[in-house]
């Protein structure tokens, strides 16, 4: 069983780039087939899907985020990362890293959250 | 995109009672809908893939339902551990994946 943790800043300014890594145990982040995903829910909001990483390096966005947003692997330290551009306060949200091992598009395994706060 | 739309936004149910929780997306999905459940502070968790396939560990008291657009999560017998916001995701048409707003079970 896959346990996955978000680390990163809890506070970003305005403008500038947040960037969050997912580390990962009880697997390889190369496994075939597994997509890692980063989904995030803004305060009083659902979730929102922001973007997920295929086991090859493939990435697919959310069409609304997409000019924004990078997410990479680092199979060395096996961890993913995101990083969200351009940040203002409608990006303030709890964000959720996960897998996907079953290759269908839907989350096994989730983080806790870590809360990040777009402020000056 | 797809829209998942859940109803009730809210269900008050009693330990021991049925729950019965709405997701409706916009267009077909055909059996591709998760359901997760969500505890303040804690990790989500994979309740149902497929519509009504249980996830590894989850149990029978927990049944999902439906097909195209209309999806049923029910949870027969509601235990005080069950109290938590539920929410469904569609995986048919992506990206986006997307998901539901959300239905809160709350101790009636």
């Amino acid at each position: 069983h896959l346990q996955l943790q978000e680390s990163g800043p809890g506070l970003v300014k305005p403008s500038e780039t947040l960037s969050l890594t997912c580390n990962v145990s009880g697997g390889s982040i190369s496994s075939s087939s597994y997509y890692w995903g980063w989904i995030r829910q803004p305060p009083g909001k659902g979730l929102e899907w922001i973007g997920n990483i295929y086991y090859s390096g493939s990435t697919y966005y959310n069409p609304p985020l997409k000019s924004r947003v990078t997410i990479s692997v680092d199979t060395s330290k096996n961890q993913f990362s995101l990083n969200l551009s351009s940040v203002t306060a409608a990006d303030t949200a709890v964000y959720y890293c996960a897998s996907d091992t079953s290759g269908y598009y839907y989350f096994d395994s989730w983080g806790q959250g870590i809360l990040v706060s777009v402020s000056s | 995109e797809i829209v998942m739309t859940q109803s009730p936004g809210t269900l008050s149910v009693s330990p021991g009672e049925r729950a019965t929780l709405s997701c409706r997306a916009s267009q077909s999905v055909s059996s591709n809908l998760a359901w997760y459940q969500h505890k303040p502070g804690q990790a989500p968790r994979l309740l149902i893939y497929d519509a009504s396939t249980r996830a590894t560990g989850i149990p029978a008291r927990f049944s999902g339902s439906g097909s195209g657009t209309e999806f049923t999560l029910t949870i027969s017998s509601l235990q005080s551990e069950d109290f938590a916001v539920y929410y469904c995701q569609q995986y048919n048409n992506w990206p986006p994946l997307t998901f539901g707003g959300g239905t809160k079970v709350e101790i009636k």
